[in-house]
This record gives C-alpha cells, sequence and structure tokens, in this order.
C-alpha cells in the first residue's frame, strides 16, 4: 500500500529531553512538510523540504530541527529548547512543492512532555 | 498568522440535513482546499478550487469561492454520520501565478451528523 507512515503514534517525552519524530513516505513525492496541531487550532507549519537535501523553516521552527537526507523520510527532532512541545504533530507529502497540489498526511504523532 | 478562518467553529445537525461551513481569508489566493480531519487523526483532502473557478462539485460536495468578499464554502448535502469530523480551508495567500510554497490553514469547524 502507498502511503505516508509516523511513528511511534504517541510518544512521551521528560523535560530536557530531544525526541525524534519519524515520517516516511512511499509515495515518490519531493515535497514533504511537518505541522503542529493544538487543541482548538488549526495546522502551523514547522519546516518543509521541497527536494531531497533541502528544507526552508516554517511559521513555527524555533526548537525543531529536520532532515531530509532521502526522499522517503523527513524526521523531525523537537529538542529541548522548545518551550511548549506537547501537541500533535502531522507530516505530509505532496507530489511537488508550491500550493496547487494536495498534500498528503500521515496518522500523526501525539507528543505529550511530563 | 493563519489565513483562513472558518464559520461557524462548531456546527451539529441532523443525519440527513446538509451542513455548510464557510471560509474566510485575508490576501489573495490562487487557490482554496478543504481538507477533513477525523478525531486523533490525519487530514485528507476533499477538493481543491482554483481563483479563477466559482464553483466546484465532488460527489455529495460543493464549493464555491468569492474573491471579491475573499471567502468560500463547503457544503455537504444529504449529511451521513461518517461526516461526523473537522473541516478545514488551507489557502495559499499568492506570491506569484506559480503558486506559493506553502499552504496555511484555518480553526476548522467541527461537525457533528446526529443519527
Amino acid at each position: 500500500d502507498g502511503g505516508i507512515t509516523q511513528s511511534p503514534k504517541y510518544l512521551f517525552r521528560k523535560e530536557g529531553q530531544n525526541v525524534t519524530l519519524s515520517c516516511e513516505q512511499n509515495l515518490n513525492h519531493d515535497a514533504m512538510y511537518w505541522y503542529r496541531q493544538d487543541p482548538g487550532q488549526g495546522l502551523r507549519l514547522i519546516y518543509y523540504s521541497q527536494i531531497v537535501n533541502d528544507f526552508q523553516k516554517g511559521d513555527i521552527a524555533e526548537g525543531y530541527s529536520v532532515s531530509r537526507e532521502k526522499k522517503e523520510s523527513f524526521p523531525l527532532t523537537v529538542t529541548s529548547a522548545q518551550k511548549n512541545p506537547t501537541a500533535f504533530y502531522l507530516c505530509a507529502s505532496s507530489i511537488k512543492g508550491g500550493s496547487y497540489n494536495e498534500q498528503f498526511f500521515g496518522p500523526g504523532t501525539r507528543l505529550t512532555v511530563l | 498568522s493563519q489565513q483562513g478562518e472558518e464559520d461557524p467553529q462548531a456546527l451539529s445537525i441532523q443525519e440527513g440535513e446538509n451542513a455548510t461551513m464557510n471560509c474566510s481569508y485575508k490576501t489573495s489566493i490562487n487557490n482554496l482546499q478543504w481538507y477533513r480531519q477525523n478525531s486523533g487523526r490525519g487530514l485528507v483532502h476533499l477538493i481543491l478550487i482554483r481563483s479563477n473557478e466559482r464553483e466546484k462539485h465532488s460527489g455529495r460536495l460543493r464549493v464555491t469561492l468569492d474573491t471579491s468578499k475573499k471567502s468560500s464554502s463547503l457544503l455537504i448535502t444529504a449529511s451521513r454520520a461518517a461526516d461526523t469530523a473537522s473541516y478545514f480551508c488551507a489557502t495559499d495567500g499568492k506570491i506569484s501565478n506559480f503558486g506559493n510554497e506553502k499552504l496555511t490553514f484555518g480553526t476548522g469547524t467541527r461537525l457533528t451528523i446526529i443519527p
């Protein structure tokens, strides 16, 4: 089955720890995105990548880092510098970058900081 | 800042009725997209309407776009229990005729269909 997967589904982190969220797609899409969703709010863009080995900051990149070493993978690291990391994180991909393309979303990772 | 804002924030209707949600945005756009999110899940793309289109249909969905009012509406006809979800509009905030690199999502409308 083609699709986009995220792991783990639930993640618990102690304050001061870095944690990495996985995102993998087998859709052969060039572009990938990371969003954060808080209760009652829409999605906010953290980072996006339109091609391998290149990525750009979104609207709320502070305290996060990403890499795009392979076309299929776009991991997100939530660092200890992120002051309020508890949220629902969504990864998405599209065939190409740009707003004319629909985005395909993974099932999400719910991160809780203890 | 949020480009799109949905209205109402929450909507409850009886199964079989029609549901209408609205989206307003602030700056010019190349296109507007609607997505659905079931509770605790990822988003699913429903429909994309370009700025030169006024209306688009897909099954029981009808989307309209009024660029002069900077607003869009999503109509779901003959609603079903399975339509219970949150619905988001996403806009690109026109930078060039080639589109923007990213989408900005609104805060969503929470739709509940009562069986």
